[in-house]
């Protein structure tokens, strides 16, 4: 699995835009890069994922750098529900998830 | 629909004891994943079934762990002699096959406390 690197924390105002990175330098050239993030009490929940390309959905984009060692994932203007714990990993391929520590995202009114 | 499932959602038991853990995933996934989360950590692998089997198990920590899936739907976690270092959220996620682009759906986790 890749070794993933995020801040530990990182904060932003409500209605602002969010940019949240993660390197992951011995990604493999079929590994996918999946976003996860948990809210308080619950379980994760799947943000975002890609290979190559950019990638836009409902929540997020996800930005993959060129050489794909690492990623950003924007919240185009976060809300007080965005605050959580965001992760970022490289799939296998069969979908295991190792997660590191992730990011803590603290929004403020 | 119905999300994944888990049973019970808190569970207090003392060392030594033998406990249980349920999943219930998304009707259709033929992939579960049971994970353990330690405070101010994130989620850690345990197991992996595809169907009935067991395709993973690198993540138990030792035999005391065991974990079954019989009928290629409900699994569940099975923990011998507990120690007050298995104190944590048990998570169990599905996905539809399993693949490397599937989206895992989680449940709402077990909190074990160990006394």
């Amino acid at each position: 699995d890749a070794k993933t690197t995020q801040p530990n924390s990182m904060e932003s105002n409500e209605e602002e835009p969010v940019h949240l990175p993660c390197n992951h330098s011995t990604i493999s050239g079929t590994d996918y890069i999946h976003w996860y993030r948990q809210l308080p009490s619950q379980g994760p929940e799947y943000v975002i994922h890609g290979l190559t390309s950019n990638v836009n959905n409902r929540m997020a984009s996800l930005a993959i750098a060129e050489d794909r060692k690492s990623s950003t994932l924007i919240l185009h203007r976060a809300t007080l529900r965005d605050a959580a714990v965001y992760y970022c990993r490289g799939g296998t391929s069969y979908g295991k998830l190792t997660f590191g520590q992730g990011t803590i995202l603290t929004v403020h009114p | 629909g119905a999300g994944v499932s888990q049973t019970p959602s808190n569970k207090v038991t003392e060392k030594g004891k033998y406990v249980e853990l349920r999943c219930d995933p998304i009707s259709g996934h033929t992939a579960l994943y049971w994970y353990r989360q330690s405070l101010g950590q994130g989620p850690e692998f345990l197991i992996y079934f595809q169907g009935t089997g067991a395709a993973d198990d690198s993540g138990l920590p030792n035999d005391r762990f065991f974990a079954v899936r019989p009928e290629g739907s409900v699994s569940t976690l099975k923990i011998q002699r507990t120690e007050r270092g298995d104190s944590a959220v048990y998570l169990c996620a599905s996905s539809l096959r399993g693949e490397r682009t599937d989206t895992q759906y989680f449940g709402p986790g077990t909190r074990l406390t160990v006394l």
